[in-house]
């Protein structure tokens, strides 16, 4: 299993300004994965955040938007640029536990951003 | 199918009563099946994963069935409690490979009633 610690829990940003989330994992993982839940909508994967290498983003993610970090095993952090009011969302950590595919995902408590 | 679908959106029921959910997912290269439990302020938690068609799986009151070839799991709760209630996703991995995009669906939201 994996203990994911997650801040902030929930904040209200102002259009226009950027927010850094930070994530921290018990153990040493190779991926690392940012998901995003909006009102009403499914639990969308954003990014895979690798360490030592470039995130991978999947359609209609970039990195302008949402930079990554990775600067070692056990940690993240996503950055949310530039907020406009439909970036209001739940934003979950995860990480695969397990044979690859096979295995669980384990999750952050989330952080909900609330944009005004 | 091409998106993984879940109804119903939401349920409402009382304490004791039995009830399930239906998680619709595309059969075409199939890899996994997930399904999650995600209480409010809380992690969503893993509740199964299931990879081979006819599966089922239990853990305590809950209970899961899947079917690959066409495309479809059930979730099932025996003698609801308040404590159960949830949203409750499930994802699919595709791609035929242990490295496919999981996919979520919108979940359904489970009130148990005292």
């Amino acid at each position: 299993s994996a203990v994911i610690s997650q801040k902030p829990s929930r904040d209200i940003c102002q259009r226009g300004t950027s927010l850094t989330i930070q994530c921290q994992v018990d153990s040493q993982v190779t991926m690392m994965f940012w998901y995003r839940q909006q009102p009403g909508q499914s639990l969308t994967l954003i990014a895979t955040a690798n360490q030592g290498s470039e995130a991978t983003y999947e359609s209609g993610f970039v990195i302008d938007k949402f930079p990554i970090s990775r600067p070692n095993l056990t940690f993240s952090t996503l950055t949310v640029s530039n907020m406009s009011p439909e970036d209001s969302s739940i934003y979950l950590c995860s990480v695969h536990m397990g044979l690859a595919g096979s295995g669980e995902l384990f999750f952050g408590e989330g952080s909900r951003l609330t944009v005004l | 199918i091409l998106n993984v679908e879940q109804s119903p959106q939401s349920l409402h029921v009382q304490e004791g009563d039995s009830t399930n959910f239906t998680c619709s997912f595309p059969s075409s290269n199939f890899y996994a099946l997930h399904w999650y439990r995600w209480e409010t302020a809380k992690s969503p938690e893993a509740l199964f994963v299931m990879t081979l068609n006819g599966d089922e799986k239990k853990k305590g009151r809950i209970s899961a069935t899947l079917n690959t070839k066409e495309g479809y799991s059930y979730l099932y709760i025996k003698g609801s409690q308040p404590e159960d209630s949830a949203t409750y996703l499930c994802a699919s991995r595709a791609g035929g490979t242990s490295y496919g995009k999981l996919t979520f669906g919108q979940g359904t939201i489970l009130t148990v009633h005292p």
